[in-house]
């Protein structure tokens, strides 16, 4: 398995706090996703980073927002979390200048009450 | 709606082959990919093809491709029971950066009867 960590799996919070969640890769890959997976709706992607303090919006950015202060680290945070925001996130790692493989974590359910 | 189409079930019989389908929409796309997806569990990588292929085998996995009419499809030979799992189907394509993104289906959930 790729070696992509995701903290932490599971998380309980109330409306309205601020959350973040964090992905760790020890691949040294250049490419990070978050992407969160509804049901009826698939993965999809939130924000992306391309490099070290490099990151974009992706198809559901609205409401998140992302830091890349080092190669090894992707922060996703949910400055103002809603009940919409109830999902389970999932990252991911890519290097396409080597490989088109995309690997995955574990993901992290969140659950805004 | 969604760029990737999948049927959201399928059941077969234990031992019988079973063929998953995916209609994509971006003939762009330079890549295709299977993701399988256990219960609680994060995407495993099964499988991917690249565009100027037809076709790709590996072990029980065969993937046909057919880029004119943007159809994929995913046959799990000798179907077991440790294959029932949530199957996506995903194509690659430029976000930005340089970097690509995956737009996925929303995924078929393969049964297995006994």
């Amino acid at each position: 398995d790729a070696g992509i960590t995701q903290s932490p799996r599971h998380k309980v919070t109330e409306t309205g706090t601020p959350v973040t969640l964090r992905c760790h890769q020890t691949e040294n890959h250049r490419y990070m996703y978050w992407y969160r997976q509804d049901p009826g709706h698939g993965l999809r992607l939130i924000h992306y980073s391309y490099g070290v303090k490099d990151t974009d919006k992706g198809e559901v950015s609205d409401g998140y927002s992302v830091s890349r202060s080092k190669t090894e680290d992707f922060l996703l945070t949910l400055e103002s979390a809603t009940s919409s925001q109830t999902s389970v996130y999932f990252c991911a790692i890519s290097d396409t200048d080597r490989t088109n493989e995309a690997f995955f974590g574990q993901g992290t359910r969140l659950t805004v009450v | 709606g969604e760029d990737v189409e999948q049927s959201l079930f399928l059941s077969v019989r234990e031992g019988d082959s079973s063929v998953i389908n995916c209609t994509y929409t971006d003939s762009s796309s330079t890549y295709l990919y299977w993701y399988k997806q256990e219960p609680g569990a994060g995407l495993q990588l099964l499988t991917y093809i690249f565009s100027n292929m037809d076709m790709k085998q590996d072990q029980r996995l065969t993937v046909l491709l057919n880029k004119k009419d943007k159809h994929l499809s995913l046959r799990i030979a000798d179907t077991q029971t440790g294959d029932s799992a949530i199957y996506f189907c995903a194509e690659k394509r430029a976000v930005g950066g340089g970097a690509d993104g995956l737009t996925f289906g929303k995924g078929t959930h393969l049964i297995i009867q006994p």
